[in-house]
């Protein structure tokens, strides 16, 4: 219940194009869920967040889409590009409960030119 | 913005050696500190949780006497792998947490036991 799915594992898009990540989770207490880029030999930084009561969110070229019905949200990354080329992942806690992230597992993504 | 600072970013130690490893907010002070671990390919596994002046938390599975972890001010949290192995290798994140900046992590350590 603890968990949280990230696909896919892996994407590749053109230049230009929309990259989307999509996660899952089952845990209905999470009320914050971060998106975090990861370049090799880095830690994670934070792209964009969002609390489940907004729908979508936006800053810049990424977009979190959130269904709390469904138990899903999604990150989209608008006009790629190869600088994106990155692991992403998405993560989810609870906030009065510690605040621990639970992080989804991943998604390499190439930003092909 | 939140700035946290982790060293070293690379160390390599010998079998059987201790090494620590540091984590500093620089301008913010962090209610809590987390530690993680990654792999390669994988995501980041938690290991333990620290409150200042508190004794960690630590996630199921992860030896406490192995990864001793002190969380000596609201600035400071320190990792000491201990009596180290080849199958500690690993990078190794820190992220600390504040009210006004939410999460921010560390720029991580590689740390390689020969």
């Amino acid at each position: 219940q603890q968990q949280v799915k990230q696909s896919p594992q892996s994407l590749i898009v053109q230049k230009g194009g929309i990259s989307i990540i999509n996660c899952a989770y089952e845990n209905t207490a999470f009320d914050y869920f971060p998106w975090y880029q990861q370049f090799p030999g880095k830690g994670p930084a934070l792209l964009i967040a969002i609390r489940p009561d907004v729908s979508e969110k936006k800053e810049g070229r990424f977009t979190i889409s959130f269904n709390k019905s469904a138990k899903q949200f999604s990150l989209h990354i608008m006009d790629s590009q190869p600088g994106d080329s990155a692991t992403y992942f998405c993560a989810a806690s609870i906030d009065n409960q510690g605040g621990k992230l639970i992080f989804g597992q991943g998604t390499e993504l190439s930003v092909k030119p | 913005g939140a700035v946290v600072s982790q060293h070293p970013s690379w160390v390599i130690c010998k079998s059987g050696t201790s090494v620590k490893i540091e984590c500093r907010s620089l301008d913010f002070q962090a209610t809590t500190m987390f530690w993680y671990r990654q792999f390669p390919k994988q995501s980041l596994m938690l290991m333990a949780t620290s409150n200042e002046g508190s004794k960690a938390t630590y996630e199921q599975g992860v030896e406490k006497d192995k990864f001793l972890i002190n969380h000596a001010s609201l600035t400071l949290s320190t990792l000491t792998v201990t009596s180290a192995h080849p199958e500690d290798s690993s990078f190794y994140i820190c992220s600390a947490r504040s009210r006004g900046y939410g999460y921010t992590f560390g720029s991580g350590t590689r740390l390689t036991v020969v």
